[in-house]
Protein backbone atom coordinates (compact mmCIF):
# COMPACT_ATOMS: atom_id res chain seq x y z
CA UNK A 1 0.00 0.00 0.00
CA UNK A 2 1.35 3.38 -1.13
CA UNK A 3 1.45 5.97 2.17
CA UNK A 4 0.63 9.58 1.52
CA UNK A 5 2.24 12.10 3.84
CA UNK A 6 1.37 15.63 4.03
CA UNK A 7 3.25 18.35 5.19
CA UNK A 8 3.14 20.42 7.34
CA UNK A 9 -0.29 19.05 9.62
CA UNK A 10 -0.91 23.08 9.49
CA UNK A 11 -0.21 26.11 8.22
CA UNK A 12 -1.27 29.26 9.35
CA UNK A 13 -0.48 32.54 6.48
CA UNK A 14 -2.00 35.29 5.76
CA UNK A 15 -4.31 36.61 2.82
CA UNK A 16 -2.27 37.48 -0.09
CA UNK A 17 0.97 35.29 0.36
CA UNK A 18 2.28 32.41 -1.35
CA UNK A 19 1.24 29.26 0.46
CA UNK A 20 3.22 25.89 -0.01
CA UNK A 21 1.61 22.36 0.62
CA UNK A 22 3.56 18.94 0.48
CA UNK A 23 3.12 15.60 -0.33
CA UNK A 24 5.36 12.74 -0.38
CA UNK A 25 4.64 9.09 -1.69
CA UNK A 26 6.24 6.32 -0.24
CA UNK A 27 6.37 4.83 -3.30
CA UNK A 28 6.84 6.29 -6.79
CA UNK A 29 3.01 7.09 -7.79
CA UNK A 30 3.88 8.90 -11.25
CA UNK A 31 2.19 11.78 -12.25
CA UNK A 32 -0.99 9.88 -10.42
CA UNK A 33 -1.12 12.48 -8.03
CA UNK A 34 -4.60 15.13 -7.41
CA UNK A 35 -5.23 17.72 -4.71
CA UNK A 36 -8.53 18.31 -3.09
CA UNK A 37 -9.90 20.94 -0.78
CA UNK A 38 -12.79 20.78 1.92
CA UNK A 39 -14.40 23.23 3.83
CA UNK A 40 -15.91 22.41 7.16
CA UNK A 41 -19.32 20.56 6.55
CA UNK A 42 -18.47 20.33 2.73
CA UNK A 43 -17.37 17.63 0.39
CA UNK A 44 -14.05 17.62 -1.02
CA UNK A 45 -13.91 19.83 -4.51
CA UNK A 46 -10.46 18.79 -6.93
CA UNK A 47 -7.95 21.86 -7.45
CA UNK A 48 -5.86 19.33 -9.45
CA UNK A 49 -5.37 16.15 -11.41
CA UNK A 50 -2.28 14.54 -12.76
CA UNK A 51 0.02 16.07 -10.76
CA UNK A 52 -0.44 20.15 -12.90
CA UNK A 53 -3.74 19.94 -14.62
CA UNK A 54 -6.33 22.52 -12.98
CA UNK A 55 -9.71 21.25 -12.87
CA UNK A 56 -12.63 23.46 -14.34
CA UNK A 57 -13.07 26.32 -12.83
CA UNK A 58 -10.36 26.36 -10.48
CA UNK A 59 -8.18 30.00 -10.11
CA UNK A 60 -4.88 30.06 -12.14
CA UNK A 61 -3.60 31.03 -8.42
CA UNK A 62 -3.33 27.18 -7.75
CA UNK A 63 -0.62 24.78 -9.25
CA UNK A 64 1.20 21.97 -8.75
CA UNK A 65 4.38 20.37 -9.40
CA UNK A 66 6.10 17.27 -8.91
CA UNK A 67 6.60 13.58 -9.83
CA UNK A 68 7.56 10.09 -8.55
CA UNK A 69 7.22 10.47 -5.20
CA UNK A 70 7.51 14.43 -4.35
CA UNK A 71 5.19 16.85 -5.13
CA UNK A 72 3.45 20.26 -4.30
CA UNK A 73 0.61 22.53 -4.28
CA UNK A 74 1.05 26.20 -4.63
CA UNK A 75 -1.29 29.00 -4.04
CA UNK A 76 -0.08 31.94 -5.43
CA UNK A 77 -1.51 34.47 -3.32
CA UNK A 78 -4.07 33.86 -0.78
CA UNK A 79 -7.44 34.65 -0.84
CA UNK A 80 -10.09 34.59 2.39
CA UNK A 81 -11.63 31.38 0.62
CA UNK A 82 -8.41 29.72 0.13
CA UNK A 83 -8.43 28.44 3.75
CA UNK A 84 -9.54 24.82 4.24
CA UNK A 85 -7.77 21.55 4.52
CA UNK A 86 -6.15 20.12 1.23
CA UNK A 87 -5.64 16.24 0.75
CA UNK A 88 -2.97 14.89 -1.70
CA UNK A 89 -4.92 11.43 -3.35
CA UNK A 90 -2.25 9.10 -5.57
CA UNK A 91 -4.27 7.04 -7.95
CA UNK A 92 -1.44 5.22 -9.41
CA UNK A 93 -1.69 2.24 -7.43
CA UNK A 94 -4.48 0.21 -5.11
CA UNK A 95 -5.86 0.42 -2.97
CA UNK A 96 -5.37 4.53 -3.93
CA UNK A 97 -5.06 6.34 -0.88
CA UNK A 98 -4.80 10.09 0.48
CA UNK A 99 -2.64 11.89 2.43
CA UNK A 100 -3.63 12.91 5.79
CA UNK A 101 -4.30 15.84 5.17
CA UNK A 102 -2.86 20.02 5.70
CA UNK A 103 -4.96 22.60 7.46
CA UNK A 104 -4.12 26.15 5.95
CA UNK A 105 -5.49 28.52 8.28
CA UNK A 106 -5.84 32.46 8.91
CA UNK A 107 -2.65 33.97 10.62
CA UNK B 1 -25.53 19.80 -13.90
CA UNK B 2 -23.86 16.61 -12.15
CA UNK B 3 -25.49 15.45 -9.18
CA UNK B 4 -24.21 12.49 -7.12
CA UNK B 5 -27.04 11.72 -3.90
CA UNK B 6 -26.06 9.52 -1.41
CA UNK B 7 -28.40 7.85 0.94
CA UNK B 8 -29.30 4.89 3.46
CA UNK B 9 -26.94 5.98 6.25
CA UNK B 10 -27.87 5.60 10.18
CA UNK B 11 -27.07 4.08 13.28
CA UNK B 12 -26.42 0.73 12.88
CA UNK B 13 -25.43 -1.90 15.67
CA UNK B 14 -21.92 -3.32 15.54
CA UNK B 15 -22.12 -6.64 13.33
CA UNK B 16 -25.09 -5.68 11.64
CA UNK B 17 -25.19 -4.78 7.99
CA UNK B 18 -26.63 -1.15 6.04
CA UNK B 19 -26.62 -1.01 2.25
CA UNK B 20 -25.73 2.88 1.34
CA UNK B 21 -27.49 4.20 -2.17
CA UNK B 22 -26.09 7.03 -4.62
CA UNK B 23 -28.19 8.28 -7.49
CA UNK B 24 -26.33 10.33 -10.03
CA UNK B 25 -28.32 12.85 -12.31
CA UNK B 26 -26.79 15.49 -15.15
CA UNK B 27 -24.53 13.01 -16.93
CA UNK B 28 -23.81 9.95 -18.15
CA UNK B 29 -23.74 7.56 -15.38
CA UNK B 30 -23.19 4.09 -17.55
CA UNK B 31 -19.89 6.04 -18.91
CA UNK B 32 -18.21 6.70 -15.54
CA UNK B 33 -16.39 4.93 -13.21
CA UNK B 34 -17.71 5.60 -9.49
CA UNK B 35 -15.83 5.76 -6.15
CA UNK B 36 -16.77 5.31 -2.32
CA UNK B 37 -14.65 7.75 -0.11
CA UNK B 38 -15.64 7.69 3.71
CA UNK B 39 -14.36 10.22 6.40
CA UNK B 40 -14.60 9.63 10.07
CA UNK B 41 -15.51 12.11 12.46
CA UNK B 42 -12.61 14.93 12.88
CA UNK B 43 -10.49 12.67 10.74
CA UNK B 44 -9.06 12.58 7.02
CA UNK B 45 -10.16 11.15 3.92
CA UNK B 46 -9.83 7.55 3.65
CA UNK B 47 -10.95 5.83 -0.07
CA UNK B 48 -13.22 2.77 -0.08
CA UNK B 49 -13.90 1.39 -3.36
CA UNK B 50 -14.11 1.61 -7.01
CA UNK B 51 -16.44 -0.12 -9.67
CA UNK B 52 -15.86 0.86 -13.27
CA UNK B 53 -18.22 2.26 -16.06
CA UNK B 54 -19.04 -1.52 -17.07
CA UNK B 55 -19.41 -3.23 -13.57
CA UNK B 56 -16.60 -5.28 -14.10
CA UNK B 57 -13.80 -4.43 -12.52
CA UNK B 58 -13.78 -3.49 -8.31
CA UNK B 59 -11.10 -2.98 -5.91
CA UNK B 60 -11.54 -2.50 -2.36
CA UNK B 61 -9.48 -0.79 0.29
CA UNK B 62 -7.86 -3.26 2.83
CA UNK B 63 -9.86 -2.06 5.80
CA UNK B 64 -13.12 -3.29 3.80
CA UNK B 65 -12.33 -6.05 1.83
CA UNK B 66 -14.55 -9.37 2.35
CA UNK B 67 -16.83 -7.20 4.28
CA UNK B 68 -18.36 -4.35 1.72
CA UNK B 69 -19.09 -4.91 -1.75
CA UNK B 70 -19.53 -2.21 -4.54
CA UNK B 71 -22.32 -2.23 -7.04
CA UNK B 72 -24.43 -0.54 -9.54
CA UNK B 73 -27.67 -0.23 -11.59
CA UNK B 74 -26.64 1.45 -15.01
CA UNK B 75 -30.64 1.38 -16.11
CA UNK B 76 -31.84 3.25 -12.67
CA UNK B 77 -28.73 5.41 -12.42
CA UNK B 78 -27.32 4.31 -8.92
CA UNK B 79 -24.38 3.20 -7.15
CA UNK B 80 -24.72 0.93 -3.97
CA UNK B 81 -22.38 0.28 -0.62
CA UNK B 82 -23.37 -3.42 1.17
CA UNK B 83 -22.03 -2.90 4.14
CA UNK B 84 -21.64 -6.14 6.34
CA UNK B 85 -20.18 -7.10 9.93
CA UNK B 86 -20.42 -3.35 10.43
CA UNK B 87 -17.48 -2.24 13.25
CA UNK B 88 -17.41 0.73 15.51
CA UNK B 89 -14.20 2.00 13.18
CA UNK B 90 -16.42 2.12 10.19
CA UNK B 91 -18.54 5.21 11.51
CA UNK B 92 -18.07 8.17 8.95
CA UNK B 93 -19.47 10.24 6.63
CA UNK B 94 -19.73 8.20 2.93
CA UNK B 95 -19.42 9.90 -0.01
CA UNK B 96 -19.55 8.61 -3.14
CA UNK B 97 -17.69 10.46 -6.59
CA UNK B 98 -17.69 10.45 -10.12
CA UNK B 99 -14.34 9.52 -11.56
CA UNK B 100 -12.65 12.22 -14.39
CA UNK B 101 -12.12 9.88 -16.87
CA UNK B 102 -14.98 8.07 -18.76
CA UNK B 103 -15.09 4.47 -19.97
CA UNK B 104 -11.65 3.70 -17.31
CA UNK B 105 -11.81 0.65 -16.03
CA UNK B 106 -9.30 0.96 -13.18
CA UNK B 107 -10.44 4.75 -11.55
CA UNK B 108 -8.17 7.75 -11.51
CA UNK B 109 -8.78 11.07 -9.67
CA UNK B 110 -12.63 12.19 -8.51
CA UNK B 111 -13.95 15.24 -9.67
CA UNK B 112 -17.13 15.71 -8.40
CA UNK B 113 -18.51 14.27 -4.71
CA UNK B 114 -21.97 13.84 -3.17
CA UNK B 115 -22.45 15.82 0.22
CA UNK B 116 -22.22 12.07 1.68
CA UNK B 117 -24.24 10.21 4.10
CA UNK B 118 -23.81 9.53 7.91
CA UNK B 119 -23.64 6.03 8.94
CA UNK B 120 -22.55 5.32 12.61
CA UNK B 121 -21.84 2.37 14.76
CA UNK B 122 -22.40 1.86 17.82
CA UNK B 123 -24.69 -0.11 20.34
Amino acid sequence: EIVMTQSPATLSMSAGERATLSCRASHSVSSNLAWYQQKPGQAPRLLIYSTSTRATGIPARFSGSGSGTAFTLTISSLQSEDFAIYYCQQYNDWPYSFGQGTILEIK
Amino acid sequence: QVQLVESGGGVVQPGRSLRLSCAASGFTFSDSTMHWVRQAPGKGLEWVAVLSFDGRNKHYADSVKGRFTISRDNSNNILYLQMNSLRAEDTAVYYCARDGVTFTWYGEYLDYWGQGTLVTVST
